[in-house]
């Protein structure tokens, strides 16, 4: 399957600070998506972006589609303690799969 | 919200045992998913389903699992004949639609149930 690496792997940072994380393969994707996941839960959807080079907010969460295709950022400004999870990235091909990157944890310390 | 509904949570099963984990997708979404997560791992597609028939699957989708819309809202994943390496979270997804054509067209996000925790022992 399609290699997504995210990084970094897992943060530590106190509340109130920004956070920056990235997902980058090999491959071009047609759709970024983004996704946090708390401890047995199943993910959730923070963000998606569709065309390359879009830069598209949520709240406190910024995202953006690199202009080629094969990246995406996300950055989390002035964290709180319920950021704390893991955020994975999955991005689309042509068909109807999306794979999904190796995660980011996430820490906030009050 | 509509939300993608998966039971049971949890499902312990002996080794060799077939387990069904069963999803009801949001109503009226078009394409529905089946993905794994072993334990501290990232989340793997097994199998992607349109129009009552597989669209997509991985090499882990082998003849050890099935797939079925047996009715106008429960999709299910069969898995015949469990191994231990088996036991892992089972998060089923789904999709509004399709969009775009050609080489740029892509799906809807996808949005997940809470999982099915499958422990093989």
């Amino acid at each position: 399957g399609q290699q997504l690496n995210q990084s970094p792997q897992s943060m530590f940072i106190q509340e109130g600070e920004d956070v920056s994380m990235n997902c980058t393969s090999s491959s071009i994707f047609n759709t970024w998506l983004w996704y946090k996941q708390d401890p047995g839960e199943g993910p959730v959807l923070l963000i998606a972006l569709y065309k390359a080079g879009e830069l598209t907010s949520n709240g406190r969460l910024t995202a953006q589609f690199g202009i080629t295709r094969k990246d995406s950022f996300l950055n989390i400004s002035a964290s709180i303690p319920s950021d704390v999870g893991i955020y994975f990235c999955a991005g689309q091909l042509r068909g109807n799969q999306f794979y999904f990157g190796t995660g980011t944890s996430l820490t906030v310390i009050p | 919200e509509p939300e993608v509904t998966q039971t049971p949570s949890h499902q312990v099963t002996q080794m060799g045992q077939e387990v069904i984990l069963r999803c009801v997708p949001i109503s009226n979404h078009l394409y529905f998913y089946w993905y794994r997560q072993i334990l501290g791992q990232k989340v793997e597609f097994l199998v992607s389903f349109y129009n009552n028939e597989i669209s997509e699957k991985s090499e882990i989708f082998d003849d050890q699992f099935s797939v079925e819309r047996p009715d106008g809202s429960n999709f299910t994943l069969k898995i015949r004949s469990t191994k231990l390496e088996d036991s892992a979270m089972y998060f089923c997804a789904s999709s509004e639609n399709r969009r775009g054509q050609g080489q740029m067209s892509y799906n809807s996000p996808l949005h997940f149930g809470n999982g099915t925790r499958l422990t093989v022992t």
